[in-house]
């Protein structure tokens, strides 16, 4: 089945700091990958729509020269947190379709706990 | 906004009971629903999916209801089992230019005692 796979699970930074996530598609091409933020005991939150090669759409709130997104290629994206404070400690799950169809659902990776202290 | 809402019920069960989690949306140009199980520290899993011209779609132990009329949809877990407990969550997409985009809902967290 499709895999996707996110890395690191957790991490933890210092305020100020940059981090970065990566999100891979594992055995299929994903041409559009989703970034979500979730919160403690809350619902996923889209932050954002990765299209590989070209620019990342944002959600309304969500700042882009914060979250920095990266789609170079068909089955990686990456998604960096710039100068990271601790509001911004959360839980960050990609996701990937599997086509232009919608016979199957959306595949998350397992997320990845960012913690900023 | 529009937004699918659940408004953090949480549901315990005995194993071996049927489950129902209950899911309203609002945004009347969704047209396709899935169901996801979160556990603790991981994604969402799929578990199943409905399209808006379905009003019910079964999966192995799992079965949904789609209500457009009045916007509701349901999950339906038979003989429940320790393994079910997890945080259940609906989600939405409007399709068109929202292709992919989901919409979740606030999440049931669903806990079954042997």
């Amino acid at each position: 089945g499709a895999v996707v796979s996110q890395h690191p699970s957790r991490v933890i930074c210092k305020s100020g700091t940059s981090v970065k996530i990566e999100c891979r598609s594992l055995d299929f091409q994903a041409t559009t990958m989703f970034w979500y933020r979730q919160f403690p005991k809350q619902s996923l939150m889209l932050m954002a729509t990765s299209n590989e090669g070209s620019k990342a759409t944002y959600e309304q709130g969500v700042e882009k020269d914060k979250f920095l997104i990266n789609h170079a290629s068909l089955t990686l994206s990456t998604l960096t947190v710039t100068s990271a404070h601790p509001e911004d400690s959360s839980f960050y799950i990609c996701s990937a379709t599997l086509g232009t169809a919608l016979s199957v659902g959306y595949t998350f990776g397992s997320g990845t706990r960012l913690t900023v202290v | 906004g529009e937004s699918v809402g659940l408004h953090l019920p949480t549901l315990s069960v005995q194993e071996g009971d049927n489950s129902i989690i209950n899911c309203a949306y609002s945004n009347s140009a969704s047209d396709y629903f899935i169901w996801y199980k979160q556990e603790s520290g991981k994604g969402p899993q799929f578990i199943i999916d409905i399209r808006s011209n379905m009003d019910k779609r079964q999966g192995q132990r799992v079965t949904v209801l789609l209500n457009k009329t009045v916007k509701h949809l349901s999950l339906q877990i038979a003989a429940t089992q320790p393994g079910d407990s997890a945080v259940y969550f609906c989600a939405e997409n409007a399709g068109g230019t929202s292709y992919g985009k989901l919409t979740f809902g606030q999440g049931t967290i669903l806990t079954v005692h042997p």
